[in-house]
């Protein structure tokens, strides 16, 4: 099983900043199979990223994903109100297919 | 729009089944994954398992022994069941289209296990 390790467990930003959330595989996930989700409180996530780096439709451009093998990065370029929330990346590239422990975005 | 809604009991003695269902409108559920994906309260996501429209399935090990994912293309639902259940299986059960990244999510619904 891959385990995914997001990093940091809090961040905490102002908007108009920039923010950088990592997410690390325990084993090289195959073919950036590798997909970022934002959940606010009470709903479900909504994915932003998929294949590591393609926008999910109607997501804004402020969101980016990189990265591949074991190393991946969500980056926000600069922080809307509406973007503090919890992230999530999962891999899908080997059964079972692992989410990480999230990142807390919150408002500094 | 595609949209999906969880159905079924809020509450599960310890021991029984868990039983959701999950209903697809505005789109069929032909040529596409159908995944459940469940969060404990307070707690991060955790995979459950996939159905292909056709049958085939593919299930996360932890609860392999005790999850069965099937689809009834006739009624557009795909549905989870899940025996067994403990005080651990407590949590929001999403049902998804997609299994490699889902775009589509239905808002949740809270399964309670408690006598």
């Amino acid at each position: 099983e891959i385990v995914l390790t997001q990093s940091p467990g809090t961040l905490s930003l102002s908007p108009g900043e920039r923010a950088t959330l990592s997410c690390r595989a325990s084993q090289s996930v195959t073919s950036n199979s590798l997909a970022w989700y934002q959940q606010k409180p009470g709903q479900a996530p909504r994915l932003l990223i998929y294949a590591a780096s393609s926008r999910a439709t109607g997501i804004p451009d402020r969101f980016s994903g990189s990265g591949s093998g074991t190393d991946f990065t969500l980056t926000i370029s600069r922080l809307e109100p509406e973007d503090f929330a919890v992230y999530y990346c999962q891999q899908f590239g080997s059964s079972p297919y692992t989410f990480g422990q999230g990142t807390k975005l919150e408002i500094k | 729009q595609v949209q999906l809604q969880e159905s079924g009991p809020g509450l599960v003695k310890p021991s029984e089944t868990l039983s959701l269902t999950c209903t697809v409108s505005n789109g069929s559920i032909s040529s596409y994954y159908w995944s459940w994906i469940r969060q404990p309260p307070g707690k991060g996501l955790e995979w459950v398992g996939y159905i292909y429209y056709s049958g085939s399935t593919n299930y996360n090990p932890s609860l392999k022994s005790r999850v069965t994912i099937s689809v009834d293309a006739s009624k557009n639902q795909f549905s989870l069941k899940l025996s067994s259940v403990t005080a651990a299986d407590t949590a929001v059960y999403y049902c998804a289209r997609g299994a490699s990244g889902s775009n589509y999510w239905g808002r949740g619904t809270l399964v309670t296990v408690s006598s």
